[in-house]
């Protein structure tokens, strides 16, 4: 069966710096989602893409945040310069109009 | 704008007993609505939909849920449980089938032997 995939499960970070978390959709998805999900709190979605642009994002994803499909098979969310507060556990998801299927997750710590 | 409260932050039930898990949403118009469960480390798994038609949808795992228009209601249920079923669940609401879905808090569940 068809899966998301999300690299790397675990991600340490200092502030300041910048991560690239990374996701493998399924093969024929058109719509791609990045949710974040803060230790004890709900999941929240950031941010949601189709064709090739940003079709809604939230208050969450500022200037801070950028996504970007650098080939046919990746989905990438960049952290320019990440915050204590951006620990959080990262979904990516995808959809073909339908269902969203998420991958896994990251597991972000920023120290 | 679209929500969801799960009142139960958690809830333990007997292995072999019913599990009903409770879900409001707040949405003006048709929701699109779904249920998730996430076991510790993994992400999250689709357990059931509802886009329209039958009230009464059947998911995986030997899940049901039951869309209430007037109570603007979406519970979860399943006749007998499994220890495997030992979980957080969440429930979720969107506008359309491809527009970002808004989570409740979650609901864990403890099964006891």
């Amino acid at each position: 069966e068809p899966e998301v995939t999300q690299t790397p499960s675990h991600q340490v970070t200092q502030m300041g710096q910048e991560v690239i978390l990374r996701c493998v959709p399924i093969s024929n998805h058109l719509y791609f989602y990045w949710y974040r999900q803060i230790l004890g709190q709900k999941v929240e979605f950031l941010v949601s893409f189709y064709n090739n642009e940003i079709s809604e994002k939230s208050e969450i994803f500022d200037d801070q945040f950028s996504v970007e499909r650098p080939d046919g098979s990746n989905f990438t969310l960049k952290i320019r310069s990440t915050k204590l507060e951006d620990s959080a556990m990262y979904f990516c998801a995808s959809s073909d109009g339908g269902v969203q299927y998420f991958g896994p997750g990251t597991r972000l710590t920023v120290t | 704008a679209q929500s969801v409260t799960q009142p139960d932050i958690h809830i333990t039930v007997s292995e072999g007993a019913s599990l009903e898990l409770r879900c409001n949403y707040s949405y003006g118009a048709t929701p699109y609505l779904f249920w998730y469960v996430q076991s510790p480390g993994q992400g999250l798994q689709l357990l059931l939909k509802y886009f329209s038609g039958d009230t009464l949808v059947q998911g995986i795992k030997g899940f049901e849920a039951e869309f209430k228009r007037s109570q603007s209601s979406f519970n979860l249920r399943k006749p007998s449980v499994h220890w495997s079923d030992a979980a957080e669940y969440f429930c979720a609401v969107g506008a359309r089938s491809d527009y970002k879905l808004s989570f409740g808090a979650g609901t864990t569940v403890t099964v006891r032997a």
